[in-house]
């Protein structure tokens, strides 16, 4: 079955450390991998995507994420963490059909 | 280029009573999903429109929840009677074809509290 998982429900970071937030995977298939953001009250908001090509993926922001068949994972990265990136994030996978198919989420703190 | 837009932001209801979801997606997007957020959890999706037609509805507990897309664009959501475990955030989103590449876009959500 397809499914997404998320190993850390919350993490904490003080601002300008580097931040990994980490996504496994099952599917199939080539698997069609999405990040999105939600701030507190607000709808999620793509934060990048891969289907394709490169399996170093640029989004906003300063995101990034690496996608490793091998580990079936899909984990984001930022170099320098902002206190403005206190959100929660999901990472996703499209499945056929075009429906995402959502990991439980990881809650991000950051520390002045 | 506005946004996916949803109404009401917020309702609190008695368990056993009804309650409506509007939304309206981007101008010309053709497909139109609603998903259902339970705290501490991911989206999960309840029903898929293409157009004014069903592509998914799997996961719809139809024997409380029904959805319509009438003419292609705006929807609506509804439950009745609603139970105490329909508390969530309902999540309305759209992209222009339903692909799988596609960007899904969300609204901010209708936040649901049953008592």
């Amino acid at each position: 079955a397809q499914s997404v998982t998320q190993p850390d429900i919350h993490i904490t970071v003080s601002e300008g450390a580097s931040l990994e937030l980490r996504c496994n995977y099952s599917y199939g298939a080539t698997p069609y991998l999405f990040w999105y953001v939600q701030s507190p009250g607000q709808g999620l908001q793509l934060l990048l995507k891969y289907f394709s090509g490169d399996t170093l993926v640029q989004g906003i922001k300063g995101f990034e994420a690496e996608f490793k068949r091998s580990q079936s994972s899909f984990n984001l990265r930022k170099p320098s963490v902002h206190w403005s990136d206190a959100a929660e994030y999901f990472c996703a996978v499209g499945d056929q059909g075009g429906k995402l198919i959502f990991g439980q989420g990881t809650e991000l703190s950051v520390k002045p | 280029e506005a946004g996916v837009a949803q109404s009401p932001r917020y309702k609190i209801i008695e368990k056993r009573q009804s309650v409506a979801f509007w939304c309206n997606p981007i101008s010309g997007h053709a497909t139109l999903y609603w998903y259902q957020q339970i705290l501490g959890q991911g989206p999960k999706l309840l029903i898929q429109f293409q157009n004014n037609g069903v592509v998914d509805d799997s996961q719809l507990p139809k024997d409380r929840f029904s959805a319509e897309r009438l003419k292609g664009v705006d929807s609506t959501l509804k439950i009745q009677p609603a139970k105490l475990e329909d508390s969530a955030v309902y999540l309305c989103a759209s992209s222009s074809s339903g692909q799988r590449q596609e960007t899904q876009y969300f609204g901010p959500g209708t936040r649901l509290l049953v008592l």
